[in-house]
């Protein structure tokens, strides 16, 4: 069936180091594949997207590439901030659900000084 | 151009009342989603309204129920609630049902069920 999986949490990063959050998906198909954001006590906003194999979404530093061979999305950011101090969710749309979105747990990142 | 909106903000039910969540999509969109997120948890898809109907569903009892209204806006009704339905209700929503569709969420309603 289809699934995903994405690193546990928390990670706790220093300011301007580099980060990778892991996340790999189980599909009969090609999904759509999304990074979704959640500051502390808000609702969900669009990081960035990737729709077909080799596509990479970025957005505010933010980056990810869709690899169809290793069925992974990982977003990286070679420079955090203590902004992006947050919760991050994995998120693919597989094929035939429609644009129903499969969440991941969800990976806290705390940005220090 | 407003994005989506959910109402209200915050609630408080008693167990066994019945809860009513609003949610206006973004402009120019007709798909609208309900998603339920427990605390510390991913959220989870409750079900989908297109043309007025509900198109999918997710593993949630009959207990909710939607609707979509001409102007595709969108309520989420729960019904003899549960301890357990204490959550935060995301509205989603996109032009139509294409997987490669962004998909667009409110701030959420946060349901507390006491």
């Amino acid at each position: 069936g289809n699934s995903v999986t994405q690193m546990e949490g928390p990670v706790t990063l220093s300011e301007e180091a580099f980060l990778t959050i892991n996340c790999t998906y189980t599909a009969t198909g090609y999904p759509s594949l999304f990074w979704y954001v959640q500051y502390p006590g808000e609702g969900l906003q669009l990081l960035l997207k990737a729709t077909k194999a080799d596509d990479k979404g970025s957005n505010k530093g933010f980056e990810a590439t869709y690899r169809k061979e290793t069925t992974s999305f990982h977003l990286e950011k070679g420079s955090v901030q203590v902004s992006d101090s947050a919760v991050y969710f994995c998120a693919p749309s597989f094929t035939g659900g429609g644009n129903k979105l499969t969440f991941g747990t969800g990976t806290q990142l705390k940005v220090e000084l | 151009d407003a994005g989506v909106t959910q109402s209200p903000t915050h609630l408080i039910k008693t167990r066994g009342q019945q809860v009513t969540l609003r949610c206006s999509p973004k402009s120019g969109h007709d798909t609208v989603s309900w998603y339920q997120q427990a605390l510390g948890q991913g959220p989870q898809f409750i079900f989908q309204y297109y043309e007025e109907e509900e198109r999918q569903r997710g593993n949630f009892p009959d207990r909710f129920s939607g609707h979509q209204f001409p102007n595709y806006s969108s309520e989420l009704n729960v019904n003899a609630l549960l301890l357990g339905d204490s959550a935060l209700y995301l509205c989603a929503s996109s032009l139509g049902g294409g997987g490669r569709n962004t998909i667009y969420f409110g701030e959420g309603s946060w349901l507390t069920v006491v």
